[in-house]
């Protein structure tokens, strides 16, 4: 079993619309986070969270909110989708800030 | 403005040569450096890490350098095998930073048989 864990794994969805993209992981890490890639971009971190009461924005939070609704679990929402959400999204933990981040195997998002 | 930059966005390598990625920064806080590997529908995969203090960590098959008056490392795969053909993103972090991290744009690495 994967440890950390995104679903779904693929979406299409169309502009407007509400989505909830879900993060799960059973390496009972503090630390969460939300990054997202585009093509021929590297990843770029949205939110992040170091625990269940902590939410902090990353560099491309703008259209995004996210919900650590436990310690195991950590959702991004675009509440309005917009075509240039369409991305790559990625969800990543580690325990301590020198230890290396662990990333599920991603979500892909399509808005039309 | 980028401060993490990949500038070879490919490169292509016989099996059982050296394999060298390039990764420069821009910013002297960091103090962190990571490589990570990402196959196709995959997430990407920690591969080797290097901190500040030190210019060299070694791994079975994979060296990464650390050159902080350049603001250049790299990493080396010795010898290289088709399995290893994959995206490899370099990541840095600022210490203090509580981990989050700045990738560069990766490159795409195919070892030929």
């Amino acid at each position: 079993d994967a440890d950390v864990t995104q679903t779904p794994r693929n979406r299409i969805t169309k502009t407007g619309k509400r989505i909830m993209l879900e993060c799960s992981q059973t390496k009972g890490h503090d630390r969460m986070y939300w990054y997202r890639q585009d093509p021929g971009l590297g990843l770029r971190l949205i939110y992040y969270s170091f625990d269940v009461k902590d939410i902090n924005k990353g560099e491309i939070s703008d259209g995004y909110s996210v919900s650590r609704q436990a310690q195991a679990k950590f959702s991004l929402s675009l509440e309005s989708a917009i075509p240039n959400q369409t991305a790559l999204y990625f969800c990543a933990t580690n325990q301590y800030s020198n230890q290396p981040q662990h990333f599920g195997d991603g979500t892909r998002l399509s808005i039309l | 403005d980028q401060q993490v930059k990949q500038n070879s966005p490919s490169l292509s390598v016989q099996e059982g040569r050296i394999s060298i990625l390039n990764c420069d920064y821009t910013n002297s806080m960091f103090d962190y450096f990571l490589w990570y590997k990402k196959y196709p529908a995959e997430g990407p995969t920690f591969l080797i890490s290097i901190s500040s203090i030190k210019d060299k960590n070694e791994d079975g098959r994979f060296t990464v350098f650390l050159n902080k008056s350049a603001k250049h490392l790299s990493l080396h795969i010795v010898p290289s095998q088709p399995g290893d053909s994959a995206v490899y993103f370099c990541a840095a972090a600022k210490g203090g930073s509580q981990g989050n991290l700045i990738f560069g744009k990766g490159t795409k690495l195919s070892v030929k048989p």
